[in-house]
């Protein structure tokens, strides 16, 4: 079946520093990828699309200039959170979309984010 | 607007019983796709099922079964002799243009 490979699945960081992280569809081409934000036993909350080739779009309420997402080729679009700070500590996981059928949408195994 | 209303927070059984999670949702959208998701403690999305607006066939699949009425836009999910492995949050999702809408979750905890 498909596979997303997402990295790093842990990470720790200072607060004030910038943490990216990777998602890559491993054998198949994504032209759409999405990032979602998780808090402790709460729901996933869609963060942002990301259209190869051209800006991400991102939901009401997320800021982009916080959530850098650049999807410079088909198989890998990346999240960039800027000078994190305590309270983006959270578990982000990315999805990539197989063709265009709605349907066929794989999920990253999740990066859980702790900003001290 | 979508939404997605997962009633159940928590829902604790011993091994062996049966487990219904109960899914409803809300769309204006006429073609789309309800999904069920399973989250392990380890955290990463475990797919268990999809179902597209237009196929209203119930499904058994091993111990899982699933109950979709649109009439009552519900897609009910039941976990069938449980075990302490099934243990997880469940989430019911619903997918119009390649969107995500997740309900709230429910935790499952099965005891042995």
């Amino acid at each position: 079946g498909a596979v997303v490979s997402q990295h790093p699945s842990r990470v720790i960081c200072k607060s004030g520093t910038s943490v990216k992280i990777e998602c890559r569809s491993l054998d198949f081409q994504a032209t759409t990828m999405f990032w979602y934000r998780q808090f402790p036993k709460k729901s996933l909350m869609l963060m942002a699309t990301s259209n190869e080739g051209s800006k991400a779009t991102y939901e009401q309420g997320v800021e982009k200039d916080k959530f850098l997402i650049n999807h410079a080729s088909l198989t890998l679009s990346t999240l960039t959170v800027t000078s994190a700070h305590p309270e983006d500590s959270s578990f982000y996981i990315c999805s990539a979309l197989r063709g265009e059928a709605s349907e066929k949408l794989f999920f990253g195994s999740g990066t859980q984010l702790s900003v001290l | 607007a979508q939404k997605v209303t997962q009633a159940q927070t928590e829902i604790s059984v011993v091994e062996k019983e049966d487990v219904t999670l109960d899914c409803v949702y809300e769309t204006r959208d006429t073609t789309y796709y309800l999904f069920w998701y399973k989250q392990p403690p380890s955290g990463e999305l475990v797919f268990l099922i999809r179902r597209n607006s237009f196929d209203e066939q119930n499904e058994i699949s091993g111990r899982y079964s699933w109950n979709f009425q649109k009439s009552t836009s519900s897609f009910n999910f039941t976990i069938t002799a449980s075990q302490v492995v099934d243990s997880a949050v469940y989430f019911c999702a619903l997918n119009s243009w390649g969107k995500l809408q997740f309900g709230a979750g429910t935790q499952v905890v099965v005891t042995p």
